[in-house]
């Protein structure tokens, strides 16, 4: 089993639907957890850090369930512009990324 | 400068040449890292320093070595390129080493024929 799994997608959306990924970790020790979004040969860029009791940023909720090890990520009322690449991130002591989940938002 | 700046943006290199990638950052950051990202792969470390002094080999070493002489400066060197190390290479910045968010300068695209 891979370190970090993401499903490559692409998931295409329209314009204000809700869109969510899952990313699976095969640790159960590990201890804080991301999102990152990527676009098109750019550098990743931090969206938000996944909390213990979940967290809200705007239109984007991230959560973390440690039984079944897996974090996940929702984007409400999609825009255009959240057409991007979204990275999990498991951080022991070290950044393990999973490969991406594309997305994308259809006018 | 602001972040993290690589240099050069993108590079074609004959196989065997020695190839030095750049890595600076003005956020007196500790601890440098740098990956290369592949399709389907994700990103993989290839090295990492904690701090000034110190370096460690992460995931992907082999054919890589590096240097962290002061803070703002982390360059990655290709002894002798060979093909399979054509990849874009991200090089990125946390305060600390552990549980921080890393900061990614802009990659730079290298080619190795």
């Amino acid at each position: 089993r891979k370190e970090v799994e993401q499903d490559p997608g692409p998931f295409n959306v329209p314009e204000g639907a809700t869109v969510a990924f899952n990313c699976t970790y095969s640790n159960s020790a590990s201890q804080s957890f991301f999102w990152y979004r990527q676009d098109c040969r750019k550098e990743p860029k931090l969206l938000m850090s996944v909390y213990s009791s979940g967290n809200e940023d705007g239109r984007f909720t991230a959560q973390l369930n440690r039984a079944s090890q897996y974090i996940s990520l929702l984007i409400r009322d999609s825009k255009l512009s959240d057409s991007a690449t979204y990275l999990c991130v498991v951080n022991d002591y070290k950044y393990i990324f999973g490969t991406g989940t594309r997305l994308k938002v259809l006018a | 400068i602001a972040g993290i700046t690589q240099a050069p943006t993108s590079q074609i290199l004959a196989a065997g040449r020695r190839m030095t990638l750049r890595c600076t950052q003005d956020m007196r950051h500790n601890a440098m890292y740098w990956y290369r990202q592949d399709l389907g792969l994700g990103l993989r470390l290839i090295h990492y320093s904690n701090t000034a002094g110190t370096t460690g080999k992460g995931e992907v070493p082999d054919g890589y070595s590096v240097s962290r002489a002061n803070t703002d400066d982390f360059p990655l060197t290709l002894a002798s390129a060979v093909p399979s190390q054509t990849s874009v290479y991200f090089c990125a910045s946390s305060p600390f080493a552990g549980n921080n968010e890393q900061f990614f300068g802009p990659g730079t695209r290298l080619t190795v024929l």
